[in-house]
């Protein structure tokens, strides 16, 4: 089993809609967890952190479930920029800080 | 990303050739990790170091090396490079328990 897994897509969902990515991940002991985005092959950039308790930064709302060990995005009124391959990233202390990335999701957004 | 730096970023190779990729970072992190990342594979991790003088296998040390002589400088060494190990290679620092910083990429075919 992968140390943490993503639903590849690609997601193909027209302007406005939302879409919501699910990530799952193994290792129990795993402590912070993030939202990347990375364009085109481009470095990745930090679209958010994930807390506990839960976040939201204007239309994306990101979410922690450490009981069942997976950690939800959710992009409302979706834009063309958009567009992107989200990537989740979990944080694993074995010994050192590792990042340990999913395989990222491909949306598109249709105008 | 003005803090970390990758050079080269773009370079070709004949199999068997040598080569280095030198990663460095201005803002004193102390962890700094090696990826390459592959189409529908994600990012995954090479090698990575937390602190200068030390360094660690990820999930795909085989056929590179590294160094963290200085702490703003790792390495990353191909000795006689294949086919397989074209891919784009991202480098990434981290200060703690924030955010990774990454590097723009640099683009590695052998042929």
């Amino acid at each position: 089993r992968k140390e943490v897994e993503q639903d590849p897509g690609p997601f193909n969902v027209p302007e406005g809609a939302t879409v919501a990515f699910n990530c799952t991940y193994s290792n129990s002991a795993s402590q912070s967890f993030f939202w990347y985005r990375q364009d085109c092959r481009k470095e990745p950039k930090l679209l958010m952190s994930v807390y506990s308790s839960g976040n939201e930064d204007g239309r994306f709302t990101a979410q922690l479930n450490r009981a069942s060990q997976y950690i939800s995005l959710l992009i409302r009124d979706s834009k063309l920029s958009d567009s992107a391959t989200y990537l989740c990233v979990v944080k694993v202390p074995q010994g050192a800080q590792k990042l340990v990335f999913g395989q990222g999701t491909r949306l598109t957004i249709n105008p | 990303n003005a803090g970390v730096t990758q050079t080269p970023k773009f370079r070709v190779l004949k199999t068997g050739q040598s080569m280095t990729l030198l990663c460095a970072q201005d803002m004193n992190h102390e962890y700094m990790y090696w990826y390459r990342q592959d189409p529908g594979m994600g990012l995954r991790l090479i090698h990575y170091s937390v602190g200068e003088g030390t360094t660690a296998k990820g999930e795909v040390p085989d056929g590179y090396n590294v160094s963290r002589l200085k702490k703003q400088n790792f390495l990353l060494g191909l000795e006689s490079a294949a086919p397989s190990q074209t891919s784009v290679y991202f480098c990434a620092t981290l200060p703690g328990d924030t955010e990774a910083f990454f590097g723009q990429g640099t683009r590695l075919t052998v042929v």
